[in-house]
């Protein structure tokens, strides 16, 4: 079946702007969290959603980044006014009922 | 704060041998632990998941250990192939009210020489 999948691959922007993440977890998974891979920091958790439970947001960097489920199923993530740090491959995951977790292959967001 | 550690971060080996990846956290308070193999430029993927009541996983020529009480767990790769280079990362999920997310290491990036 379809894993969890993740537009665009790539994107590059310019500090100041904002830009969207995309994230289509398996379908019946339950669970679907936010990563941040970054050079040298390693993987790094961002925001976890749990059916229509409110998001454990605990991650987030800054009031800059957030992050929205629609539907039980997509989820895109926001981040407003890059910046340079904010640079970094981003990872989603679904799991159902927050066991074994998949991952989709990241977007990988250069910020200039 | 509750860490994860991998030993070594990079590991070459000759093609056939048999080796061992190393992965240590802090707190003993464990719910399961994942293993997951990264090609460079592309996402995760799972190898071996071990839930805190059991003491190993085996999935084809990989074995993976883990001992709670010290707070270890090891990833054994039988006859290594070149195919297995990768980095593996080791993550754990905590026990406790509001733990879902995966607290991972840094990864041993392991290259199996023809």
């Amino acid at each position: 079946g379809a894993g969890v999948s993740q537009s665009p691959s790539n994107k590059v922007t310019e500090k100041g702007k904002d830009v969207e993440l995309r994230c289509d977890p398996i379908s019946g998974h339950t669970a679907l969290y936010w990563y941040r891979q970054s050079l040298g920091q390693g993987l790094e958790f961002l925001i976890y959603f749990q059916g229509n439970s409110a998001p454990d947001k605990s991650g987030l960097p800054s009031d800059r980044f957030s992050a929205e489920r629609t539907g039980g199923s997509v989820s895109t993530l926001t981040i407003q006014r890059t910046q340079q740090e904010d640079s970094a491959v981003y990872l989603c995951a679904s799991s159902f009922n927050g066991y074994e977790q998949y991952f989709g292959p990241g977007t990988r967001l250069t910020v200039t | 704060k509750q860490e994860v550690t991998q030993i070594p971060a990079a590991l070459s080996v000759p093609e056939g041998e048999n080796l061992v990846l190393n992965c240590s956290f802090t707190d003993s308070a464990i719910y399961n632990l994942q293993w997951f193999r990264q090609d460079p430029g592309k996402g995760l993927t799972s190898l071996l998941l071990i839930q805190s009541s059991q003491r190993e996983q085996t999935s084809g020529r990989l074995n993976a250990s883990l001992d709670k009480s010290s707070g270890r767990s090891t990833l054994y790769i039988a006859a290594s192939q070149p195919g297995d280079s990768a980095t593996y990362l080791c993550a754990v999920r905590y026990s406790g009210a509001g733990s879902y997310q995966l607290t991972f290491g840094k990864g041993t990036k392991l290259s199996v020489i023809p």
